[in-house]
């Protein structure tokens, strides 16, 4: 069955990065897209970008580009986002999710989510 | 890119329906047949109910429909049961490979 477990919960300082890893398993990596989602407490989901893992290409949203990094590692099969100048807004719980296969305009399966706090 | 808009709740007794709205643009809900639904109970992770406007994953309830006109879509719920009440985001397409989420709606069964 598709799984997708991301690492631990990280506290971090501002000014800060931190980098998230989401091991898939289940499905060939490869085959489909990794989108990336935050949710700040009691706030809403807002969408990052999206990683190809087959050849690496990236899209990300206005809002973070100069400070998100989504990478792959295909011989593991893990997808990782990196947040680098962390302030206090950046607390949040960042999911992985895998993209629907062929048209990867929708997430069929997510992981657990990740929470990251940013507190000096 | 702006948040889709969706309205902060919506209610219904049990066995009722209820719809729940996601506005947007030309840019995005308009543009494209993109648009897909999540339920997220607390402390969850997002669960997909509803792709490309109306299509249904496998084991979600058919009670779950979707359906979109011009630059908003729609989910409805019907027959309401307990356990559909949870957190409702929508999600749409917003061209050169971007996507934008809804704003939420909460779902309360009285």
């Amino acid at each position: 069955q598709v799984q997708l477990v991301q690492s631990g919960a990280e506290v971090k300082k501002p000014g800060a990065s931190v980098k998230v890893s989401c091991k898939a398993s289940g499905y060939t990596f490869t085959n489909y897209h990794m989108h990336w989602v935050r949710q700040a407490p009691g706030q809403g989901l807002e969408w990052m970008g999206i990683i190809n893992p087959s050849g690496g290409s990236t899209t990300y949203t206005k809002k973070f580009q100069g400070r998100v990094t989504m990478t792959r590692d295909t011989s593991t099969r893990t997808a990782y986002m990196e947040l680098s100048s962390l302030r206090s807004e950046d607390t949040a719980v960042y999911y992985c999710a895998r993209a629907g296969y062929g048209a990867k305009h929708y997430c069929d399966y997510w992981g657990q989510g990740t929470l990251v706090t940013v507190s000096s | 890119q702006s948040a889709l808009t969706q309205p902060p709740s919506a209610s219904g007794s049990p066995g009722q329906s209820v719809t729940i709205s996601c506005t947007g643009t030309s840019s995005d809900v308009g543009a494209y047949k993109y648009v897909s639904w999540y339920q997220q109970h607390p402390g969850k992770a997002p669960k997909l109910m509803i792709y490309e406007v109306s299509e249904r994953p496998s084991g979600v309830p058919d009670r779950f429909s979707g359906s979109k006109s011009g630059n908003t879509a729609s989910l409805t719920v019907s027959g309401l049961q307990a356990e559909d009440e949870a957190d409702y985001y929508c999600s749409s397409y917003a061209g050169s490979n971007n996507y934008v989420f809804g704003t939420g709606t909460k779902v309360t069964v009285l």
